[in-house]
């Protein structure tokens, strides 16, 4: 099973905030590698949301953010929008394993 | 820009061998400093990493999967591959190869290609 524990579901009204953690361990997160999040659109295939903790890639909107702190990261969606429903995941590297791992996933529902 | 285009054969029998080709477009996989790799998500699941092989052909599994799985790369085709034997139920997965670009020490995935459903059945 996976070493970044994610809630499995979160949820907001259009326009609300929501914050996805990502809680890891003195073995990944704590160990000062990065954190990158990542978007699935039902069907399809992942896509880079965030990078280094806290990078937006070019045509991410503003309304993304991260962060990390200690042994855990988090995700917020500002001005939540319909198009916002997907599985989104963590990612980091864990030392113990020698090998990337990524979150459990967690789905936001747009009420 | 850079695209990726999983394809192989989607049923395999247990015991068998999955193959599963990456062809990559818009770049060539043996400049740069990149990390080619493959990840499943088992139907209903999360992702997994499996492996990747960089530019100059190094390779690094999962530990808990290296001993069934070989990465390769082809320079003249621009792809790289996935063998994964000795399978079974549990290898049923939709199969994704993605492009990891090198961030700080380890890597994050800019590219993805779309995925491939591998099923494993008798």
């Amino acid at each position: 099973q996976s070493v970044l524990t994610q809630p499995p579901s979160v949820s907001g009204a259009p326009g609300q905030r929501v914050a996805i953690s990502c809680t890891g361990s003195s073995s990944n997160i704590g160990a000062d590698y990065d954190v990158h999040w990542y978007q699935q659109l039902p069907g399809t295939a992942p896509k880079l949301l965030i990078y280094g903790n806290t990078n937006r890639p070019s045509g991410v909107p503003d309304r993304f953010s991260g962060s990390k702190s200690g042994t855990a990261a988090s995700l917020v969606i500002t001005g939540l929008q319909a198009e916002d429903e997907a599985d989104y995941y963590c990612q980091s590297y864990d030392s113990r394993r020698s090998e990337n791992v990524f979150g459990t996933g967690t789905t936001v529902t747009v009420l | 820009q850079v695209q990726l285009q999983e394809s192989g054969p989607g049923l395999v029998k247990p015991s068998q061998t999955l193959s599963l080709t990456c062809t990559v477009s818009g770049g060539s996989i043996s400049s740069g400093s990149y990390y080619w790799s493959w990840i499943r998500q088992h139907p209903g699941k999360g992702l997994e990493w499996i492996g990747y092989i960089y530019s100059i052909g190094t390779t690094y599994y999962s530990p808990s999967l290296k001993s069934r799985i070989t990465i390769s790369m082809d320079t003249s085709k621009n792809h790289f591959s996935l063998n994964l034997n000795s399978v079974t139920a549990a290898d049923t997965a939709v199969y994704y190869c993605a492009r990891g670009k090198p961030y700080s020490g380890n890597y994050y995935f800019d590219h993805w290609g779309q995925g491939t459903l591998g099923t494993v059945s008798s």
